[in-house]
């Protein structure tokens, strides 16, 4: 079992759509980020977050620290949010990180 | 925000020979730089990590003469494929942290590598 889990795998959604991504961890943390990697394979860091809620534009990410749990939120989603959004964390005190699966959201026109 | 940089952002090299990526931050001073490889489809998979001025730690099943990480400064680190064979061909990232207490981690462009 993989220590991050992510949910959905594979999410398509219409233009407009409200979407959301799971990620549920089953160790403790010091920090969880939410990454965004697009075809061409380049990774651009969304959020790092150990607490509460963080909102950038049309992004939102929470944790749940007692649930180990946290989602990314993407409000009035848009074609261009296609991509590969990825769930990682640093395990205690660990600069490395560990990462979950990926899921590959599909906005379609 | 902080970038780092990746060179050659492609090569294609052929069986036997070997291969140098760079991996450069261009505003920050790395002291803690990453390298990841990730096959079709499947996540990131952490290979090393190096620390300015020290041997790299390498992760379980990495073989460390194959893979020759090097960080000699606050800014550069090199990951060099000796050797290189058609399984090595993938993508290899590089991070880098400025170790100041975050753990935020910015990450390269990436590197295809394809042996033929």
């Amino acid at each position: 079992k993989n220590e991050v889990e992510q949910s959905p795998q594979n999410l398509t959604a219409q233009e407009g759509e409200f979407i959301t991504i799971n990620c549920s961890y089953s160790v403790g943390i010091s920090a969880l980020h939410w990454l965004q990697q697009h075809p061409g394979g380049g990774i651009v860091s969304l959020f790092m977050l150990s607490s509460g809620k963080k909102k950038h534009g049309r992004l939102i990410a929470t944790i749940n620290i007692q649930e180990k749990h946290s989602s990314l939120h993407i409000t009035a989603s848009h074609p261009r949010d296609s991509a590969v959004y990825i769930c990682a964390v640093n395990q205690g005190g660990s600069e490395k990180l560990v990462f979950g699966k990926g899921t590959k959201l599909t906005v379609n026109p | 925000g902080a970038v780092v940089s990746q060179h050659p952002s492609r090569v294609i090299c052929k069986s036997g020979t070997s291969v140098k990526i760079e991996c450069r931050s261009l505003d920050f001073q790395a002291t803690t730089m990453f390298w990841y490889r990730q096959f079709p489809k499947q996540s990131l998979m952490l290979m090393a990590t190096s620390n300015e001025g020290s041997k790299a730690t390498y992760e379980q099943g990495v073989e460390k003469d194959k893979f020759l990480i090097n960080h000699a400064s606050l800014t550069l680190s090199t990951l060099t494929v000796t050797s290189a064979h058609p399984e090595d061909s993938s993508f290899y990232i590089c991070s880098a942290s400025s170790g100041t207490g975050s753990y935020e981690q910015y990450f390269g462009p990436g590197t295809r590598l394809t042996v033929t």
